[in-house]
């Protein structure tokens, strides 16, 4: 198993220009997450879906959108750039169900908008 | 929304310590957990608490969820420089999804 993997590892952007990270897994968890990393800020969630076709808006969601068409891919698509996107962002993915809510947890995507 | 208050910001100790660090919340929680995340890596799971009053243990680390709901305790006994990384606890009530604390970075002098 692979777990969870995330594509790209890096990334360097301008401003205005779109992109879409990539966050694949392979534990056929039905629950997915994308959060950004901040300094001094901890994780905060920006979209997350409870399975195949679902999507929910997170804490700061503005500025991304997210699209779950497969069970084991969840997509992060930032439509026009601004520096304020520039951060390490983590997905992640847990079993649906009580008490299951471990969350696994990819390498990261380290994001700079210039 | 739910707010986590994590502290320690950040230690540094010997190593060989012991290390405690809490996260209190402003509302009751049914799960709290601990992750640690290493430099350049994501975050890793290290106790999961679902119980009032639970205490459980991982190794050299012990963590409890506290009696009111409100707050959750991690130890570390006798620390390495391995232990090194930050520290982050998560909780969440009813169906809402997890909500992290900022971290507590960890330093261990050799």
């Amino acid at each position: 198993n692979a777990g969870v993997t995330q594509t790209p590892k890096f990334r360097v952007l301008k401003t205005g220009q779109s992109m879409t990270l990539l966050c694949a897994q392979d534990m056929n968890h039905e629950y997915m997450y994308w959060y950004r990393q901040d300094p001094g800020m901890g994780l905060r969630l920006i979209h997350y879906s409870v399975g195949e076709g679902t999507t929910a808006k997170g804490e700061v969601p503005d500025g991304y959108n997210v699209s779950r068409l497969k069970k084991q891919n969840f997509l992060l698509g930032l439509e026009s750039a601004a520096p304020s996107q520039t951060s390490v962002y983590f997905c992640a993915s847990c079993v649906s169900g009580v008490n299951t809510d471990t969350q696994y947890f990819g390498p990261g995507t380290r994001l700079t908008v210039l | 929304g739910q707010q986590l208050n994590q502290s320690p910001q950040s230690m540094f100790i010997q190593e060989g310590e012991d290390v405690s660090m809490n996260c209190t919340s402003s509302s009751i929680f049914n799960t709290w957990l601990w992750y640690k995340q290493d430099p350049g890596e994501g975050p890793v799971l290290l106790i999961a608490l679902y119980k009032a009053g639970e205490l459980t243990s991982n190794g050299r680390l012990t963590a409890q969820f506290g009696i009111t709901r409100k707050d959750s305790f991690l130890n570390i006994s006798a620390s390495i420089p391995s232990d090194v990384g930050i520290y982050f606890c998560a909780g969440r009530s009813g169906n809402t999804p997890l909500v992290f604390g900022k971290g507590t970075r960890l330093s261990v002098i050799a």
